[in-house]
């Protein structure tokens, strides 16, 4: 079973509308959580970090918020634009100095912005 | 700066042959890692070197394996080669290993078809 679950696997929202993707994880202990943005065809870009004890960091139009103890978070994007069209990854990664230190990752949601 | 530049872009092997792919850190960067993407599994984490050395890899066989040189860029190399190795493989950078927070940078990836 995938340690990062992220949902809707697909969402389709018209341009200038809100939208909220979610990503459960069960990586216990962890050191960080990020999002990525993921062009098709391109690296991902970072867009936020959060150590476990952040509940929210902001990148412009892009909030993501952290609850540890539920294991949750959240993407939100506000304003969407048609540049937003991409997949959104959530990703976390195990403390420093464990064995096992790696990241772990979703398997994205593909949003598509329609004008 | 420059980014983290990998080559080639895209290539096209034969089942049964091997493949190098090359990756160049951002400047200042020593800890590289490498992954796997694939329409299927998401991404998935090969492998991290760190000043050479190798620290962490993932769950792949044998046939899967890279190495880092004192300039910090990094090659990995897939030995005969099967039609499911075709993916996006993509190479990070960071300042130091992944689990202490820094921003990751990825390049833009090798397209790896095996026909």
């Amino acid at each position: 079973k995938n340690q990062v679950e992220q949902s809707p696997q697909s969402l389709i929202i018209l341009e200038g509308k809100n939208c909220t993707l979610q990503c459960n994880y069960t990586v216990s202990p962890f050191s960080n959580l990020r999002w990525y943005k993921q062009d098709t065809g391109r690296g991902p870009v970072s867009l936020t970090i959060m150590t476990f004890s952040e509940n929210t960091k902001s990148n412009g139009r892009y909030t993501a918020t952290l609850d540890a103890d539920t294991k949750q978070s959240s993407l939100h994007i506000t304003a969407s634009q048609l540049s937003d069209s991409a997949s959104y990854i959530c990703v976390v990664s195990y403390p420093r100095g464990s064995t096992l230190g790696r990241l772990y990752f979703g398997r994205g949601t593909q949003l598509t912005v329609w004008p | 700066k420059a980014g983290v530049t990998q080559t080639p872009r895209y290539l096209i092997k034969t089942r049964g042959q091997q493949v190098t792919l090359s990756c160049s850190p951002i400047s200042g960067h020593r800890s590289v890692s490498w992954y796997q993407q694939t329409p299927g599994q998401g991404l998935q984490f090969l492998f991290e070197y760190f000043s050479e050395t190798q620290r962490n890899k993932g769950n792949f066989p044998g046939r899967f394996s890279g190495r880092q040189f004192s300039n910090s860029r990094s090659e990995m190399n897939v030995s005969t080669l099967e039609l499911g190795d075709s993916a996006l493989y993509l190479c990070a950078s960071s300042l130091r290993p992944e689990q202490t927070g820094n921003t990751i940078y990825f390049g833009e990836g090798s397209w790896l078809t095996v026909v």
